[in-house]
């Protein structure tokens, strides 16, 4: 079975600060990685994904995150954040690239951002 | 622009009614899903349906059934609602040539009240 922790519930930063949002996850095989984001009062949207290649992963709106093996992490960062970037944001793990396959989500990070 | 549509945005209920939500998708996908969305939780997956007239359980079934009749509709049920099921009800759904990618589409969201 695979599991996905994220490790802060809450993360404030002010605007222009970087950020960094902590994922953590176990698997029994090799995993696909993702990072999803929900806005106020809409759905969820893809950030970015990891199926394989450069750990190093750029997403849209200058997100990026790193694949970590090893530590069996995929943090997501951010150089300088905008109020935009105010959301909820979900690590998510995938069981393979097999038709069928199903997504398992972290508990969440709110990021709000100060001006 | 493509999109996941949920009928009901926000739906309170008593203890004991039947609930539906509905979730109609206009881009041909194959797969489709229904999430519960809880603080701290993160997603969890209530059922999953890989075509037509096709279903699977997913993490948390019980006290949920589902249907899918059509292609572009899938359909939540709460036989007898519960308290513990008041929730952030997410509909999601996925081409399967991009499955392994796992871009999910999400609807807005259903917030349902039982009381």
């Amino acid at each position: 079975a695979q599991s996905v922790t994220q490790l802060d519930s809450q993360v404030p930063v002010f605007e222009e600060a970087p950020v960094e949002l902590r994922c953590n996850y176990s698997s029994s095989v090799s995993v696909y990685l993702f990072w999803y984001v929900q806005y106020p009062n809409q759905g969820l949207q893809l950030l970015l994904k990891y199926l394989s290649g450069s750990t190093l992963v750029k997403g849209i709106n200058g997100f990026e995150a790193e694949f970590n093996k090893s530590q069996t992490s995929f943090h997501l960062r951010k150089p300088s954040v905008h109020i935009s970037d105010t959301a909820e944001y979900f690590c998510a793990v995938s069981d393979g690239k097999a038709a069928g396959n199903k997504l398992t989500f972290g508990g969440g990070t709110r990021v709000l951002v100060k001006p | 622009d493509v999109k996941v549509t949920q009928s009901s945005r926000y739906l309170v209920k008593r203890t004991g009614e039947k609930v539906f939500l509905e979730c109609v998708q206009d881009m041909d996908h194959e797969n489709m899903f229904w999430y519960r969305q809880d603080p701290g939780l993160g997603l969890r997956l209530i059922y999953f349906s890989y075509d037509v007239k096709m279903k699977e359980k997913g993490d948390i079934p019980e006290g949920y059934s589902v249907s899918r009749e059509k292609k572009e509709r899938f359909s939540l049920i709460l036989e007898s609602a519960s308290t513990n099921q008041t929730s952030m009800y997410l509909c999601a759904s996925r081409s399967v040539l991009s499955s392994g990618a796992n871009v999910l589409t999400f609807g807005a969201g259903s917030r349902l009240t039982v009381l």
